[in-house]
């Protein structure tokens, strides 16, 4: 796996928008993850998409991935107080073998 | 169900000694692997084990080790620790080597 970059490092909003972060990488790959860290707590998987797919939701989530560009993108929608946490993407090859992090993005939403 | 569970929560140890960090995966996991994250940094990748097998190992000094125990339980080892060992040390574990992991709460290594 390869380390993705993520942008901004930090992103600070009200309550109530639209929270857009990125995320770039070097290398082909066959998925990409987007992960959640809380303050001091283990990630939780938020969301994979596969090298075939350009979009994808879950909830307020929605996940592009533009191949050509190498970057996707997380767009998190009518953001609450309990969106606050860092945001890391993990491009991947066929497994969760070596998921490499970035630095990810800091996100705050201010209530 | 529970999940991923780390113990200790906490620990302080001074230079030079040896510390082990345990890990129980979710009832039913076979792949545990394990990250160090500084602070201020994203995890980086430490070792994976599937079916108590070495299946990958980061970018880490040989004085970190580690292993998976038959019931799929995994213990990670450092020794002669040093300053910049200090860190939040990540447990995750997986059904299998391509499902999204499932972190723990980690354990958060002070060196003193």
């Amino acid at each position: 796996s390869q380390q993705g970059e993520e942008d901004p490092q930090a992103l600070s909003i009200q309550e109530g928008e639209n929270a857009t972060m990125n995320c770039s990488y070097k290398t082909s790959i066959n998925n990409l993850q987007w992960y959640r860290q809380n303050s001091g707590r283990g990630l939780v998987h938020l969301i994979l998409i596969r090298s075939n797919e350009r979009e994808k939701h879950s909830g307020r989530l929605r996940v592009t991935l533009d191949t050509s560009k190498k970057s996707s993108s997380l767009l998190i929608t009518a953001s609450r107080a309990a969106d606050t946490a860092s945001y890391f993407c993990a491009p991947g090859g066929f497994g969760n073998e070596k998921l490499t992090f970035g630095t990810g993005t800091r996100l705050t939403i201010i209530p | 169900d529970a999940g991923v569970t780390q113990s200790p929560t906490h620990l302080i140890k001074t230079r030079g000694q040896h510390v082990t960090l345990r890990c129980s995966p979710i009832s039913g996991h076979k792949s545990v692997s394990w990250y160090q994250q500084v602070l201020g940094q994203g995890p980086q990748f430490i070792f994976q084990y599937y079916e108590k097998e070495e299946r990958g190992r980061g970018n880490f000094p040989d004085r970190f080790s580690a292993r998976q125990f038959p019931n799929y339980s995994s213990e990670l080892n450092v020794n002669a620790l040093l300053l910049g060992d200090s860190a939040l040390y990540l447990c995750a574990s997986s059904g299998d080597w391509i499902s999204p992991l499932h972190f723990g709460n980690g354990t958060r290594l002070t060196v003193t």
